[in-house]
């Protein structure tokens, strides 16, 4: 079993559409969780992080994480077509390295 | 502008060809790490240097070397490629261990062992 799995997509949504990614992890270590978003033939940049179970909100983006179900969400509100990206959830313990999901491909149409 | 750079960034080769993938950054950062990415698979980190002349294998080490005489730069060498490390290899820093210290990645290297 992979430490952190994502379903790999493609997810399409119209513009506008509210969009829900979603990462399961295993490792009950995991202090820390982000999300990280990669546009094609570019490097992964760091959207969000969290250190705690419930919401954490910035802008258009809210991360959720539920400890108890090692479960992480990240939605998108009013998404738009610049939002088409792979997203990619990663975990880490204390003073332990990064582990990342495969990530979920979204495409938003305009 | 501050920036994780590789060098080159596509690159076709054959078994058995020593190569050097070189990673450079400008912001003074201490750790500095590789990952290979395929697909279904996500980033893996290959070895990653918390400072300069230390290094630490990270989760797929196997095939690699890397080094770290300056801090500004942590070259991954490849003595003898093998077609299972045609990947996407991105090299990252970050100020240091901390959660709050966000990750930086170069663009990405391409490449291909025929």
């Amino acid at each position: 079993q992979k430490e952190v799995e994502q379903d790999p997509g493609p997810l399409s949504v119209p513009e506008g559409a509210i969009v829900s990614l979603n990462c399961t992890y295993s490792n009950s270590a995991f202090q820390y969780f982000m999300w990280y978003r990669q546009y094609s033939r570019k490097g992964p940049e760091l959207l969000m992080y969290t250190y705690s179970s419930g919401n954490k909100e910035d802008g258009r983006f809210t991360a959720q994480v539920d400890k108890s179900s090692k479960y992480i969400s990240l939605f998108i509100r009013d998404s738009q077509p610049s939002d088409s990206a792979t997203y990619l959830c990663a975990g880490r313990g204390y003073g332990q390295n990064f582990v990342f999901g495969p990530g979920t491909r979204l495409s938003v149409l305009p | 502008e501050a920036q994780v750079t590789q060098n080159p960034r596509y690159l076709i080769t054959v078994t058995g060809k020593k190569l050097t993938v070189t990673c450079s950054q400008n912001m003074n950062h201490e750790y500095m790490s590789w990952y290979r990415q395929d697909p279904g698979l996500g980033l893996r980190q290959i070895y990653y240097s918390m400072n300069v002349e230390v290094t630490d294998k990270g989760d797929v080490p196997e095939g690699y070397k890397v080094s770290r005489k300056e801090k500004r730069n942590f070259p991954l060498i490849l003595e003898s490629p093998s077609p299972n490390q045609t990947s996407l290899y991105f090299c990252a820093s970050r100020w240091g261990t901390g959660v709050r210290n966000e990750q930086f990645f170069g663009p990405g290297t391409r490449l291909t062992v025929l």
